[in-house]
């Protein structure tokens, strides 16, 4: 069964560096999204990606934040200047909306972001 | 805030009991989700519901919604073991829209 993944599992960066997280969505899916989770709390909404552009993003997502697809398959997250509160479990999820497709956001396995 | 609470936070039940677990929210939605995260991993997606449905199943689950109300509830009959996680509500409120989760209830079945 297709699944979305992600790379890497653990990511491990020091305050002020700048970071990529990737995931490839599954591959007839339309829309994509990043979530975030930090430890102890609910899993927060930070932008969703359609027709190559950002359709919504969050307060969170601010200017150090920003989202690539840059070719058919892959999905990146970049936080430029990375802090200490950015420490936390990054969800990629993608849905097959649209030619008759469900609602439904199938999320990958994550990236644990630690921010030393 | 879209997204009201879940409870009980946490619930420890024997195996082999029924589970329930209750998600509330505050404006109107398009769907409702459940998912299920076992912990430190993913989110597994167990089931949507539309808000123009009253209840779905899925095997062992069967999910109500009550637009009324404002509340969605999951029950996991015969609940196993390999059940224990936390579960998560999370709502939807327009077609690809982004997903307002819930504080969660985690879930413990002893065998």
């Amino acid at each position: 069964e297709p699944e979305v993944t992600q790379t890497p599992s653990h990511q491990v960066t020091q305050m002020g560096q700048e970071v990529i997280l990737r995931c490839v969505p599954i591959s007839n899916h339309l829309y994509f999204y990043w979530y975030r989770q930090i430890l102890g709390q609910k899993v927060e909404f930070l932008v969703s990606f359609y027709n190559n552009e950002i359709s919504e993003k969050s307060e969170i997502f601010d200017d150090q934040f920003s989202v690539e697809r840059p070719d058919g398959s892959n999905f990146t997250l970049k936080i430029r200047s990375t802090k200490l509160e950015d420490s936390a479990m990054y969800f990629c999820a993608s849905s097959p909306l649209g030619g008759g497709g469900t609602d439904t956001q199938y999320f990958g396995p994550g990236t644990r972001l630690t921010v030393l | 805030s879209q997204q009201g609470e879940e409870d009980p936070q946490a619930l420890s039940i024997q195996e082999g009991e029924n589970a329930t677990m209750n998600c509330s929210y505050k404006t109107s939605i398009n769907n409702l989700q459940w998912y299920r995260q076992n912990s430190g991993r993913g989110l597994v997606h167990l089931i949507l519901i539309r808000s123009n449905e009253r209840e779905k199943h899925s095997g062992r689950l069967r999910v109500t919604l009550d637009t009324s109300k404002k509340s969605s509830s999951l029950l996991i009959t015969a609940s196993r073991a390999a059940d224990t996680a936390s579960y998560f509500c999370a709502t939807g409120y327009n077609q690809g829209g982004k997903l307002i989760f819930g504080q969660g209830t985690e879930l413990s079945v002893k065998p």
